[in-house]
């Protein structure tokens, strides 16, 4: 079955670089996605990875990629305190007409100024 | 210029009463979903559509209904509300093809009295 693992808290300073991690299971994943969530909105896509991809990086964004270990992580460089929300990764296989997401639990982000 | 949009944003209701959410995407996405939010933020697939065709019906109450009059539209139906269906639902709209990157509405606060 499908599984999709967050730490729920990081607490960095103001400058210094932030790292969320994820664990998935599901082998057959082809795309995994990091989506943003600032408090009382939507989901935000920040950026996706294809799963035969190692790194994604754009702007202050980089994403890791082990497809081995099954761990996907974003690093955020010089967090800013805009940069405080939860950040959802989230997983999807499609197949047959399904495109359905499962998401992680969500790592809520809090920039100490 | 709002891609993906719902209304109402804040629904207060009384246990019992029907309701529907509204939503429309301007994306010329073939895809829709509804995801439901719970109050730990965990964010839980309910529907889907394709091409006005159901393609994923989790195991959520059939007092849920999705309606889609059309590709751009996919309000979701809730007959006889319980205290239990309090929660924040998000509507969502996504491309059929790779990579599947879903765009997600502000999402419709619901509270049941």
């Amino acid at each position: 079955g499908e599984d999709v693992e967050q730490s729920l808290f990081l607490s960095v300073r103001e400058g210094d670089s932030s790292v969320i991690n994820c664990t998935y299971t599901d082998s057959s994943s082809t795309y995994l996605y990091w989506y943003k969530q600032e408090p009382g909105a939507g989901l935000q896509l920040l950026t996706y990875i294809f799963s035969n991809m190692d790194m994604k990086q754009d702007q202050r964004l980089t994403v890791l990629l082990n497809k081995k270990d099954k761990h996907l992580s974003l690093r955020i460089a010089d967090t800013q305190t805009g940069d405080s929300a939860i950040y959802f990764c989230a997983e999807t296989a499609p197949g047959a007409g399904s495109y359905q997401l499962t998401f992680g639990k969500g790592t809520k982000l809090s920039v100490i100024p | 210029d709002t891609a993906v949009s719902q209304t109402p944003k804040y629904l207060v209701t009384q246990m019992g009463n029907d309701k529907s959410i509204k939503c429309e995407q301007n994306l010329g996405h073939d895809t829709m979903y509804w995801y439901k939010q719970d109050s730990k933020k965990f964010l839980k697939i309910m529907f889907s559509y394709n091409n006005k065709e159901l393609i994923i019906n989790e195991t959520v109450p059939n007092r849920f209904s999705p309606k889609s009059p059309d590709k751009a539209h996919l309000n979701l139906h809730i007959n006889s509300l319980e205290l239990g269906d309090s929660a924040v639902y998000f509507c969502a709209s996504s491309p059929s093809r790779a990579p599947y990157e879903q765009y997600f509405g502000p999402g419709t606060r619901l509270t049941v009295t």
